[in-house]
């Protein structure tokens, strides 16, 4: 069956703290995305990846980056985490083939206090 | 600006009562539109995918309809496993590649047996 792991399911972290969430996908796809999902707001792209070592802005990057390094994992990090970057975070992957449905982690809900 | 909307919000059925949720879109250029169904504390699952006006999907209970400004998600004599968040999103190209997803903020639906 078809897998997108994300590393942790609940995160607590302080302000200020670097933070790191990791995403695996073993379907060989090469797109993948990182989403936030907030009450009210929906689900937000902030960045994605259509190839190693490449990436790109969605429409929320502020305040984060990325880092894809293999084509199977894809990394969100938050340079310095802040009380309003608290949300659940979703990881998604898709192959450029079909290019259209993506395949979801469970996500993490982190907390930043 | 592209920008999905659903309605409603939240919707409250009694098992075996029939009802519609509603996608409506502004998009430059449909690539295609995606349903995904989210249980609490999962992420999105993929439902269907319409491409053109006039298109149907059908899965069980459930059938998607599309038109050039909506989709609407048709659901037959429900039952309480049918109870979730329903997310509609729009594919649009991004900085010239595609495959990324702009989402709706979704329909809560509750089904009472």
């Amino acid at each position: 069956d078809v897998k997108v792991t994300q590393s942790s399911r609940y995160l607590v972290k302080r302000t200020g703290e670097k933070v790191f969430l990791e995403c695996v996908q073993d379907m060989d796809h090469e797109n993948m995305f990182w989403y936030r999902q907030d009450p009210g707001l929906g689900l937000r792209l902030i960045y994605f990846s259509y190839d190693v070592k490449m990436k790109e802005k969605g429409d929320i990057p502020e305040g984060y980056s990325v880092s894809r390094e293999k084509k199977e994992r894809f990394s969100l990090i938050l340079e310095s985490a802040s009380t309003n970057q608290t949300s659940m975070y979703l990881c998604a992957s898709s192959s450029r083939a079909t290019n259209e449905k993506l395949f979801f982690g469970s996500g993490t809900q982190l907390s930043v206090l | 600006e592209d920008q999905v909307t659903q309605s409603p919000e939240a919707l409250r059925l009694q098992e075996g009562e029939s009802s519609s949720l509603n996608c409506s879109y502004t998009v430059s250029g449909l690539r295609g539109l995606f349903w995904y169904r989210q249980d609490p504390g999962k992420g999105p699952e993929f439902l269907f995918t319409l491409y053109s006006a006039g298109e149907e999907k059908e899965k069980e209970r459930l059938k998607a309809t599309l038109t050039k400004k909506e989709s609407f998600l048709h659901i037959t004599a429900p039952k309480p496993e049918d109870s979730a968040t329903y997310l509609c999103a729009v594919q649009r190209n991004y900085g010239g590649s595609q495959g990324n997803l702009i989402f709706g903020k979704g329909t809560k639906l509750s089904v009472k047996p």
